[in-house]
């Protein structure tokens, strides 16, 4: 069963600020990282899919790099706006099943 | 469809129960899932099914739970004999072909058993 972990399980920023979180998982074995964004009363919504070690990918404000050696994969939010508030999953698997991780809910407080 | 849609939205019944819940993946995916996400839990991977293959149930928490795709597209979750243990956030996603690409999932059915 694969572990993935993430940290921190919320944080609470202010508007404009820019912050990171991380998720953690085994290195062994590795087939790819994906990030999913959900929104309250919304559906998940797939932000990135990684594959390769030393990966990163940007979406706007949001990016992500991964590094499958020590595994770990971090995900930045530069300018936080309130829109941002969501809880980040990660979820690490094989080519048909992923794994998620708890998430980690983020607050943007304008 | 546009996108994944799952029915009911919302679900409160009676412990001791049955419940079906639905799922209508985007036309064309091959690949549709069943996860829940019980309070302070991640998402659980609940079953997988895949074009015409044996679907894979190794998540599914007891035998009062079946799942079944008719046609390669629509799912049904059955819960037989509901329990409160059984309250959670249940999400259905497809892909077109397993993990890559990720998957698109709906807006969940949330499961309340009293």
């Amino acid at each position: 069963i694969l572990n993935v972990e993430q940290s921190p399980q919320s944080l609470h920023v202010q508007e404009g600020d820019s912050t990171n979180f991380t998720c953690s998982f085994p290195s062994s074995n590795f087939y790819a990282l994906h990030w999913y964004r959900w929104e309250t009363a919304k559906s998940p919504e797939a932000l990135f899919v990684m594959t390769l070690n030393g990966d990163e990918k940007k979406k706007g404000r949001i990016s992500a790099t991964l590094n499958t050696k020590e595994g770990y994969s971090y995900l930045y939010i530069k300018g936080s706006q309130p829109e941002d508030s969501a809880t980040y999953l990660c979820a690490g698997g094989s080519n048909y099943k992923l794994t998620f991780g708890k998430g980690t809910l983020l607050t943007v407080n304008p | 469809g546009a996108g994944v849609s799952q029915s009911p939205s919302n679900k409160v019944t009676e412990k001791g129960k049955d419940v079906e819940l639905r799922c209508d993946p985007i036309s064309g995916h091959t690949a549709l899932y069943w996860y829940r996400q019980s309070l302070g839990q991640g998402l659980e991977f609940l079953i997988y099914f895949q074009g015409n293959s044996a679907p894979d149930k190794s998540g599914l928490p007891s035998d009062r739970f079946s799942a079944e795709r008719t046609g390669g597209s629509v799912s049904t979750l059955t819960i037989q004999r509901t329990q409160q243990e059984d309250s959670a956030v249940y999400l259905c996603a497809s892909s077109l072909f397993g993990t890559e690409g990720g998957y698109t999932f709906g807006s969940g059915t949330r499961l309340t058993v009293v």
